[in-house]
C-alpha cells in the first residue's frame, strides 16, 4: 500500500534532549512538509522540501532541523533550543500537479 | 502575513440539519481553498476541494467560494452524529512561477452533530 509512515506514535523527550521524528513515504511524491498542531489550534508550517537535497524554513522554524538525503525520507529533529516542544506533528506530502496534501498519522511529542 | 480565519465553535447541529462553517483569508492571491476533517487525535482528511467562485458539490458537503469577499464555506446537508469533528480551512497561495505551493490553515471549527 502506497502511503506516509511517521514514528514514533508516541514520543516523550527529556529537557535538553534533541529527538528526532521520522517521516517515510513510497508514493514517489517530490514535496514533502511538517506541520505542527497545537490543542484546539491549526496547523502551522516547520519546513518544506520541494525536492531531494533541499528545503526551506516555514512560519516557525526556529528550534527544528531537517534533512531531505532521499526522496522518500524527510526527518524532523526537534532541538534543545525550542523551548515549547509538546504538541501533534504532522508530516505531509503533494502529489505532481495536485495541491492537496496527503498527511501521515502524526507523531505526539511530550516533554517530561 | 497571509491568515486563515474560522470559529473555533463548538457549532452545535441537531442530527439530519444542514451544518454551515464559514471562513476568510486575508491573501487576495489566493487561489486555491480546501476543506480538512479531523477527528480528535487523528491525522486531517481533505474533504473538498475548490477553485473557482460559485459551489461545488459532492454528496452532501458543498464548498462556496467568493473571491471578491474572501469568503469559503462548507455546507453539510442531513448531518450525521459521524459528522462529529474538527473542520480545518486551509488556503494555498503558489506566489508564481518557481514558488513552493504552502498551504496556510485556520484554527478549525468544532462541529457537534446531536441525536
Amino acid at each position: 500500500d502506497g502511503g506516509i509512515t511517521q514514528s514514533p506514535k508516541y514520543l516523550f523527550r527529556k529537557e535538553g534532549q534533541n529527538v528526532t521524528l521520522s517521516c517515510e513515504q513510497n508514493l514517489n511524491h517530490d514535496a514533502m512538509y511538517w506541520y505542527r498542531q497545537d490543542p484546539g489550534q491549526g496547523l502551522r508550517l516547520i519546513y518544506y522540501s520541494q525536492i531531494v537535497n533541499d528545503f526551506q524554513k516555514g512560519d516557525i522554524a526556529e528550534g527544528y532541523s531537517v534533512s531531505r538525503e532521499k526522496k522518500e525520507s524527510f526527518p524532523l529533529t526537534v532541538t534543545s533550543a525550542q523551548k515549547n516542544p509538546t504538541a501533534f506533528y504532522l508530516c505531509a506530502t503533494r502529489e505532481p500537479g495536485e495541491e492537496s496534501y496527503t498527511f501521515g498519522s502524526g507523531t505526539r511529542l511530550t516533554v517530561v | 502575513q497571509k491568515e486563515v480565519e474560522q470559529n473555533s465553535g463548538p457549532l452545535s447541529v441537531p442530527e439530519g440539519a444542514i451544518a454551515s462553517l464559514n471562513c476568510t483569508y486575508s491573501d487576495r492571491g489566493s487561489q486555491s481553498f480546501f476543506w480538512y476533517r479531523q477527528y480528535s487525535g487523528k491525522s486531517p482528511e481533505l474533504i473538498m476541494s475548490i477553485y473557482s467562485n460559485g459551489d461545488k458539490e459532492d454528496g452532501r458537503f458543498t464548498a462556496q467560494l467568493n473571491k471578491a469577499s474572501q469568503y469559503v464555506s462548507l455546507l453539510i446537508r442531513d448531518s450525521q452524529p459521524s459528522d462529529s469533528a474538527t473542520y480545518l480551512c486551509a488556503v494555498d497561495w503558489a506566489g508564481g512561477t518557481g514558488t513552493a505551493s504552502k498551504l496556510t490553515f485556520g484554527t478549525g471549527t468544532r462541529l457537534q452533530v446531536t441525536l
